[in-house]
């Protein structure tokens, strides 16, 4: 089966950093994505890791290890507009994308 | 203006009424999908369609209907809409597959009473 597993609700505070894990089991593994998501708006792209280790970028980075089917998105100095859902998305070996639930992320001042 | 729009953003229909949601993209990519999300459910991804006049399942498909006859258009028919299709249904594009970026358009929120 398909099982993407990411906590549901998260809190952390203005400047800090917070690290938002993903656990997957699919039917083989193509990337993962991270996607944000505003309330009452749509996904939007953050980052994407096909090989293991950390892709960094600005404020956030994401790590991958395949071998754990494990993902991980760090957002580091943390703004109040960072609140929001973080989606993980795998694609799987028959080039399905699956989403997990998605991690609802609340800063607080 | 360039991008991917949907229509209508809200809608009501009644049990048993046929639903039509247009998607349309101006980028010409080649891939379009369409996705539900529900609350506990994420996103779960209904139709896609790697071309036009090709189109292939999701992971729930069912009481759903897609067409793709041009690039830039992928509407999506409930053909007798029930009350558990109540749910926000978004459409995206990606211009490399399921392994580039998908660009979403701003959802439709559908109610079925």
């Amino acid at each position: 089966g398909q099982n993407i597993d990411q906590p549901t609700e998260m809190t952390a505070t203005e400047g800090a950093i917070v690290q938002i894990n993903c656990t997957y089991q699919t039917s083989g593994f193509n990337g993962l994505f991270w996607y944000q998501q505003h309330a009452g708006e749509a996904p939007t792209f953050l980052s994407y890791n096909v090989l293991d280790g950390l892709e960094e970028k600005g404020r956030f980075s994401s790590f991958l290890s395949r071998s754990k089917g494990y993902s991980y998105l760090l957002l580091k100095e943390l703004q109040m507009k960072d609140s929001a859902s973080y989606l993980c998305a795998v694609v799987s070996s028959a080039s399905k994308i699956i989403f997990g639930s998605g991690t609802r992320l609340s800063i607080r001042p | 203006d360039a991008g991917i729009t949907q229509s209508p953003r809200y809608k009501i229909t009644e049990t048993g009424r046929q639903v039509t949601l247009m998607c349309h993209q101006t980028w010409s990519h080649s891939y379009m999908f369409w996705y539900r999300q529900d609350l506990g459910h994420g996103l779960r991804l209904i139709y896609y369609s790697a071309a036009a006049d090709i189109t292939d399942k999701g992971e729930v498909p069912d009481g759903y209907v897609v067409s793709r006859s041009k690039t830039e258009n992928f509407p999506l028919t409930l053909e007798s809409a029930t009350r558990s299709q109540t749910s926000v249904y978004f459409c995206a594009s990606s211009d490399g597959g399921v392994n580039s970026p998908l660009h979403f358009g701003n959802g439709t929120r559908l109610t079925v009473t």
